[in-house]
């Protein structure tokens, strides 16, 4: 059971290039999410996604593209990297049938590291 | 004030202590609550739900006080194994798509 992947782990880029981060998820969960972690700031939502081809802004959109084609796939897309962007990021999913659709399950993160 | 407040400690108890930790939420609304444990370098991993009544999980307890909105986390016997960070998560005002909103976290160290 592969559950929730994120690809590339880790990922050296330099400022301005375009980045592309996959989540990759086995569950059919409907929901899907996209969060970036940095110390002093907790887990900070970037984009979320009901079911494919629905897609909503979080917290800190700016500078982040998502997609949404399939429903177990969800890329971020960083169009301009900056330093700022410099992060670990992480995708997560739930299943909006479950007994609680609140319940999130967190891929392993990708460690995006922009110079 | 931010919608999830946490105490980031760190928190330093010898083995087989008892710890205890509490998160604040702002939305009186919110009715979904979680404990989420993270290692250091890896992800948040759900370590529990937490029901109105409170709910046990072998040496973990959950509470839910609606009425200082607040929520509780308690570690019997706390072992090595227990040193990480957890994170209190709560489902945020008039959120939709089951979006939840993070405290930042309280450290927990465990010293033999």
């Amino acid at each position: 059971d592969a559950g929730i992947t994120q690809s590339p782990r880790y990922k050296i880029t330099e400022t301005g290039r375009q980045v592309t981060l996959m989540c990759h998820q086995t569950w059919s969960h409907s929901y899907m999410f996209w969060y970036r972690q940095d110390l002093g700031h907790g887990l900070r939502l970037i984009y979320y996604s009901a079911a494919a081809d629905i897609t909503d802004k979080g917290e800190v959109p700016d500078g982040y593209v998502v997609s949404r084609s399939k429903t177990e796939n969800f890329p971020l897309t960083l169009e301009s990297a900056t330093r700022s962007q410099t992060s670990v990021y992480f995708c997560a999913s739930s299943d909006r049938t479950s007994g609680n659709p609140y319940e999130q399950y967190f891929g392993p993160g990708t460690r995006l590291t922009v110079t | 004030r931010k919608e999830v407040e946490q105490d980031p400690g760190p928190f330093n108890v010898p083995e087989g202590a008892t710890v205890a930790f509490n998160c604040t939420y702002s939305n009186s609304a919110s009715q979904s609550f979680f404990w989420y444990r993270q290692d250091c370098r890896k992800e948040p991993k759900l370590l529990m739900s937490v029901y109105s009544s409170g709910n046990e999980d072998g040496r973990f307890t959950a509470q839910l006080n609606r009425a200082s909105q607040y929520i509780s986390l308690l570690i019997r016997d706390s072992k090595l194994s227990d040193s990480a960070t957890y994170l209190c998560a709560v489902n945020g005002a008039y959120s939709s798509a089951s979006k939840i909103i993070f405290g930042s976290g309280t450290r927990l160290s465990i010293r033999p």
